[in-house]
């Protein structure tokens, strides 16, 4: 199993421009988050998704919209870059087992710098 | 609010002391608590998990405590080595979909 592959691995973008960062996983979780990292700030949840075809907001989802078309993938866009966007994103997934709530597995990440 | 917190300033200790991290909470009631590591450019790795109704979980070199009154968790590491320099977060659950609140993560420095 390959866990739960990002890509592009580095990505600097011009204010204005757009991107989407993609998101799989190999594991068939159901459930599947975006975080961002920010230095001294730890990680934020931007959006997460409990099955295909459901997703919903984190603490941070502003400038950022997901789908969530099959259970292995979960791309994040991103419509407008700004330069507080500007962080390591990480994708992340689980799978709850019997009402046991289990790890998160995490990406490697991608950081992005908008300029 | 709720709030979770971590040590922000390094943790320097030397090759074979035990290192204990903290992490601290506020306004939670959780049913369990998870620490992770997190190694330079790259993505935080489960370590373990504590239930409510535990009071201590040992795994290999790690010992995680859980002290529901004080609203504290303590993370060692027993017989430390440099391979275990890195950031340590504790994480709680909020909400549905098993979503998890980070804290901002102690880094940890073993010198030989």
């Amino acid at each position: 199993n390959a866990g739960v592959t990002q890509t592009p691995k580095f990505r600097i973008l011009k204010i204005g421009q757009s991107m989407t960062l993609q998101c799989t996983q190999d594991m068939n979780h159901n459930y599947m988050y975006w975080y961002r990292q920010d230095p001294g700030m730890g990680l934020k949840l931007i959006y997460y998704s409990v099955g295909a075809g459901i997703t919903d907001k984190g603490e941070v989802p502003n400038g950022y919209n997901v789908s969530r078309s099959t259970t292995e993938d979960f791309p994040l866009r991103l419509e407008l870059a700004a330069p507080s966007q500007t962080s390591v994103y990480f994708c992340a997934s689980s799978y709850p087992q019997g009402g046991i709530y289990n790890e998160q597995f995490f990406g490697p990440g991608t950081r992005l710098t908008v300029l | 609010s709720q709030k979770i917190e971590q040590n922000s300033e390094a943790l320097n200790i030397q090759e074979g002391k035990t290192a204990t991290l903290t992490c601290n909470y506020t306004n939670y009631s959780p049913a369990y608590l998870q620490w992770y590591r997190q190694d330079p450019g790259r993505g935080p790795v489960f370590l373990l998990l504590i239930r409510e109704n535990e009071k201590e979980k040992r795994k290999e070199r790690l010992k995680v405590t859980f002290d529901t009154t004080l609203k504290q968790s303590l993370f060692h590491i027993t017989a430390s080595q440099p391979a275990d320099s890195a950031t340590y977060l504790c994480a709680l659950p909020t909400g549905g979909g098993n979503k998890l609140t980070f804290g901002t993560g102690t880094q940890l420095k073993v010198e030989l």
